[in-house]
Order: structure tokens, then C-alpha cells, then sequence
């Protein structure tokens, strides 16, 4: 009964390949977010999506592009990955109508580019 | 946009006093501060938040105050339990009440560490 949850979990791979996060969460939110979290603990959004719409775009590379197949879900692909994006990536949900504004996270994906 | 900066990056207690992290941020149109705690390998999750409406709020062990004038919020944990140990982060944004979602900007945060 996992809320939020992404696979693959852990996920090592060489400069320059492309590779794919999926996220799918089971609260019934309007909206899905991708957090990247680097070496030194920082959390940054990257993208959020209400309703298979993108409605934040952070200031991040080309080589990153979230796709909403339904509001249920939001995958990250990532291409010509360097060195710099290994991090843990974060998706999350919340409910846009909710007054709490809570974020639910997923247990995240650590990405080791190599 | 909005910068959020918190102090300290690290904390150390001994088991049963208190702790206090602090948080300052630069938008004046925020109106909503979160503070999540992430434990070790785990997934952020919520602890505590507060708008700006009210001054402080408490559940249990933790309180949070906010002083919109001087534009700072922080968390106070008394009591504090091994079990506390965790990095904790402050956020700050502006709450969407309609459309769009929470656009939530993080502190750096502060790793905790509560010691027997």
C-alpha cells in the first residue's frame, strides 16, 4: 500500500547513457513533482506536473525531460547523463486542493553516474 | 525567487535537552513554512508546519514560530530522543490555493544528532 513509489531504487550507469525513474503514487494527488537531492543534502525541485500539465520548470538541463503519461504518474529521463547528475531523485505528490500542502515523497532513486 | 537559509548545518545534543534550528527567508508573499525530517536513507517527510497567519504552533515535543516581520521561522524540539537524530529541513513558499502546485523552496538543512 505504498503511497509514493519509484523504481529503480539504486541505479549505476556510465557517462552518456540514457536512463529512465518512474513514479506512481496512490493518493489520488492532482499533482507530481521531481526533487533532486546531491551529495550534501540539498533538496531541488526540478519539475512539477498538475494533472499531466508541467506547471514548474526549474533551471534544469535539456538533457532532463519528465513525461505524465496520467496524473498517477511522472517519470524522468535523463540523457547524456554526466557525472554531476549522480544524486538521489525524489518524486513527490500532494493534493492541490489540500490545505495542509504536504509533500509526499517517494523513498527516492540514488543515481551513481560513473 | 525565494532563498531560504538555515542554521546550523549541524547540531549536537545530549539526550533530553533541547534543540533550535533556524530559518530566514527572502520573499515577503510566503505564506507557508514546512519543516520535514529525514532520517537516514529514508524519504523526507512532514513534522510540523505553519502559515502565516500564526505566530507558533506546537504538536507534542516540537514548536514552531514564525516572525513574518523579520522574515525568520525555527523549530524547537524539547525532550529531545535518540530518535530525533535525523537532518531536518525548513521550506518556505506561497501557497497555491488554486491551480499550480507547492512550490517549495528548501533550506540547506541541519543534520541532528542527539547523544546519549
Amino acid at each position: 500500500d505504498t503511497a509514493v513509489s519509484q523504481t529503480p531504487k539504486y541505479l549505476v550507469t556510465q557517462m552518456g547513457n540514457d536512463k529512465s525513474i518512474k513514479c506512481e503514487q496512490n493518493l489520488g494527488h492532482d499533482t507530481m513533482y521531481w526533487y533532486k537531492q546531491d551529495s550534501k543534502k540539498f533538496l531541488k525541485i526540478m519539475f512539477s506536473y498538475n494533472n499531466k500539465e508541467l506547471i514548474i520548470n526549474e533551471t534544469v538541463p535539456n538533457r532532463f525531460s519528465p513525461k505524465s503519461p496520467d496524473k498517477a504518474h511522472l517519470n524522468l529521463h535523463i540523457n547524456s547523463l554526466e557525472l554531476g547528475d549522480s544524486a538521489v531523485y525524489f518524486c513527490a505528490s500532494s493534493q492541490r486542493t489540500s490545505f495542509t500542502g504536504e509533500l509526499f515523497f517517494g523513498e527516492g532513486s540514488r543515481l551513481t553516474v560513473l | 525567487g525565494e532563498n531560504v537559509e538555515q542554521h546550523p548545518s549541524t547540531l549536537s545534543v545530549q539526550e533530553g535537552d533541547s534543540a533550535v534550528i533556524k530559518c530566514t527567508y527572502s520573499d515577503s508573499a510566503s505564506n507557508y513554512f514546512p519543516w520535514y525530517k529525514q532520517e537516514l536513507g529514508k524519504r523526507p517527510q512532514l513534522i510540523i508546519d505553519i502559515r502565516s497567519n500564526v505566530g507558533e504552533k506546537k504538536d507534542q515535543r516540537i514548536a514552531v514560530t514564525l516572525n513574518k516581520t523579520a522574515k525568520h521561522f525555527s523549530l524547537h524540539i524539547t525532550e529531545t530522543q535518540p530518535e530525533d537524530s535525523a537532518v531536518y529541513f525548513c521550506a518556505a513558499s506561497i501557497e497555491q490555493t488554486a491551480g499550480g502546485g507547492n512550490k517549495l523552496t528548501f533550506g540547506t538543512g541541519t543534520q541532528l544528532k542527539v547523544e546519549l
